[in-house]
């Protein structure tokens, strides 16, 4: 069985632009979520989304959204891009209740400069 | 605010000790109590923790989960170099939203 499949792996964009990242959940997983990972936070949640719905969001400014497709893959964008957006941004998905193991993907490398 | 604590944040051992990591929490949702290892990029999956008192044993790793007394710790015995990485404890407080400690970064030296 594939894993969780991010794309791309690295990017490297100026202030001010917009970035789309991509995530493709395991087969049959219908949940993907999108965490945040910086040496200085640690890993924070930004949102979760299940059947094209997004249930839960975390503490971070609009500029930051995500959406799901019908097939359960999941896109995350980020527009007015700042210094302090650079970070490793991970994708997990996780099958359906009661056991909800969250897998996660390799992440995207996001440097902004 | 949701919180979870992980302690050591860092930890130095020979190859061959036994380490103990641990992990308290203060959240209003509780679902489950999860346990990754992070070497460089992706964070993969060792346990998955939602009963109290009952250990979760895999190879050389073990865990277990205090819902009382609100922690859990993970032991790993007899340690060996590819074991160094950084342990994330998370829990799960809902709509798959994990609350991630800061992580123990764990240096195994031959």
């Amino acid at each position: 069985k594939a894993g969780v499949t991010q794309t791309p792996r690295y990017l490297i964009k100026t202030r001010g632009q917009q970035v789309t990242l991509s995530c493709s959940p395991i087969s049959g997983h219908r949940s993907v979520s999108w965490y945040q990972q910086t040496p200085g936070q640690g890993l924070q949640f930004l949102f979760e989304y299940f059947s094209e719905t997004q249930r839960n969001k975390g503490n971070f400014p609009g500029r930051f959204s995500g959406r799901q497709f019908s097939n359960s893959r999941s896109e995350m964008n980020v527009s007015t891009l700042e210094l302090g957006d650079s970070a490793l941004y991970l994708c997990a998905s996780s099958s359906p209740s009661p056991d909800e193991k969250l897998f996660f993907g390799s992440g995207t490398q996001l440097s902004v400069l | 605010e949701d919180k979870v604590v992980q302690s050591p944040l860092s930890l130095v051992v020979h190859e061959g000790d036994t380490v103990t990591l641990n992990c308290s929490y203060e959240v209003t949702n509780f679902r489950s109590l999860l346990w990754y290892k992070q070497e460089k990029k992706a964070p993969t999956f060792l346990f998955m923790l939602t009963s109290s008192g009952i250990e979760k044993k895999s190879g050389r790793l073990s865990s277990i989960l205090d819902k009382k007394e609100l922690f859990s710790i993970l032991n790993i015995t007899a340690t060996q170099t590819g074991d160094s990485a950084v342990y994330l404890c998370a829990v799960n407080s809902g709509a798959q939203k994990l609350v991630f400690g800061q992580g123990t970064r764990l240096t195994i030296n031959p």
